[in-house]
């Protein structure tokens, strides 16, 4: 199974700076990734797929980038709203599967 | 506007099967293209990929829960069925499905992302 792991678990920034989150892969996995948004008490939101295709209706300030094994997701000049917990999904060849990573936790600083 | 929502049992007991419905709109599950996933996710924790129903009938399932699920489709009712099995608390957790969506590049095609997710359904089992 490929293990997706997240970096760091909580990330605290303040409201206007660049937040950036990492995703490594435990073996290549191209560009077969996909970055999740999810608030509290809601489903997750795709923000990014094909580890840099922003999804339909994102804002522009969310960009990812990365390929074979590691990515990031970059926030810039974060909104209130931006603070959310954010998941990146890899969906290379059957097996092993889609498997998601751990989560960073974005926070208000 | 593709919508899609889960329904089932809120509780269950250990050992009981676990059927759950997703019941959608906007699409059609026999459009070349798409799929329907399910994910859950346990109190506090990460999200769990389990399951994935294609346009062509094809099915797959997480490596380390496939003995216990089954998924079916009925498209002229526009619902997707989870089956899992032998439940226990440790799968205690908000059950979620989602549209996948097709998407090209270098070559070759994807089904495997979720652009449009169901609001959740909470499964306790106790």
């Amino acid at each position: 199974e490929i293990v997706m792991t997240q970096s760091p678990a909580t990330l605290s920034v303040s409201p206007g700076e660049r937040a950036t989150l990492s995703c490594r892969a435990s073996q290549s996995i191209s560009s077969k990734l996909a970055w999740y948004q999810q608030k509290p008490g809601q489903a997750p939101r795709l923000l990014v797929y094909g580890a840099s295709t922003r999804a339909t209706g994102i804002p522009g300030r969310f960009s990812g980038s990365g390929s074979g094994t590691e990515f990031t997701l970059t926030i810039t000049s974060l909104q209130s709203e931006d603070f959310a917990v954010y998941y990146c999904q890899q969906y290379y060849n059957w097996p092993p599967a889609i498997t998601f990573g751990q989560g960073t936790r974005l926070e208000i600083k | 506007q593709i919508t899609l929502k889960e329904s089932g049992p809120t509780l269950m007991k250990p050992t009981q099967t676990l059927t759950l419905t997703c019941t959608f709109s906007g699409f059609s599950l026999n459009t070349n293209g798409v799929g329907v996933g399910w994910i859950r996710q346990p109190p506090g924790k990460a999200l769990e990929w389990l399951a994935l129903v294609f346009w062509d009938d094809d099915n797959r399932y997480s490596p380390s829960l496939e003995s216990r699920l089954t998924v079916t489709k009925d498209t002229s009712k526009n619902q997707v069925v989870l089956i899992m099995t032998n439940m226990d608390p440790v799968d205690t957790a908000t059950y979620y499905c989602a549209h996948a969506f097709r998407y090209c590049s270098g070559g070759t095609c994807q089904v495997r992302v979720f652009d449009h997710w169901g609001q959740g359904t909470v499964v306790t089992v106790s």
